[in-house]
């Protein structure tokens, strides 16, 4: 069974830093590319970030490159995300995606995690 | 940046049809945009149901298909049953970019 598993929900004070991690089962994680898509409450998704299965190409939507890092470890299938320097419209649900394999789209998401950045 | 327009809400009743549709603002769809659709469900992740226009995935219901619809990525649901009532997204990817759309509220009353 394919599981995703987010941790390292929070508040923090704007400007500051969060690490989310995924743990990932149930299926070979190098094969796929792994995402992270946000939901502000009450909006719609974004797809902010984006790793290769090897790990050797990275994407970041504009409104997070150069403040967010998004990694993986295939050995111990995870994916993290660092986020630095927040904003207040940082705050929403982050969730863990796994991309489908030969074409592109979303298939297994993760149940979310909660970032709240407020002072 | 393209924008994808979904209707912002629909009414259907039960064992009804209803189509929901998904268009870009760079013209007409086609299958090299592999419109994927998700369902919503309050306080629960999106489920993925539909990818590559029309493939579902196996715990996608026989009800729903998708398909292109007069230049639009569309998804059909046939017998609509009450806990089909969420809101519903689709995805359309640019240079495998993918950009969601708003999303549509699906009533079933």
């Amino acid at each position: 069974e394919v599981q995703l598993v987010e941790s390292g929900r929070g508040l923090v004070q704007p400007g500051g830093s969060l690490k989310l991690s995924c743990a990932a089962s149930g299926f070979t994680f190098s094969r796929h590319w792994m995402h992270w898509v946000r939901q502000v409450p009450g909006k719609g998704l974004v797809r902010i970030s984006a790793i290769k299965g090897d790990g050797s190409f990275t994407w970041y939507a504009d409104s997070v490159q150069g403040r967010f890092t998004i990694s993986r470890d295939n050995a111990n299938s995870a994916l993290y995300l660092q986020m630095n320097s927040l904003r207040v419209e940082d705050t929403a649900v982050y969730y863990c995606v796994r991309g489908t394999v030969g074409i592109a789209g979303f298939d297994y998401w993760g149940q979310g995690a909660q970032v709240t950045v407020s002072s | 940046q393209a924008v994808v327009t979904q209707e912002p809400s629909l009414t259907v009743s039960p064992g009804g049809t209803v189509t929901l549709t998904c268009a870009s603002s760079t013209g007409a769809v086609t299958s090299d945009y592999s419109p994927n659709w998700f369902q919503q469900k309050p306080g629960q992740p999106p489920r993925a149901l539909i990818y590559g226009t029309a493939i579902t995935h196996s715990w996608t219901p026989a009800r729903f298909s998708g398909s292109l619809l007069g230049g639009k990525a569309a998804l059909t649901l046939s017998g609509v049953q009450p806990e089909d009532e969420a809101d519903y997204y689709c995805v359309l990817h640019y240079g495998g970019v993918p950009e969601f759309g708003g999303g549509t509220k699906l009533t079933v009353l």
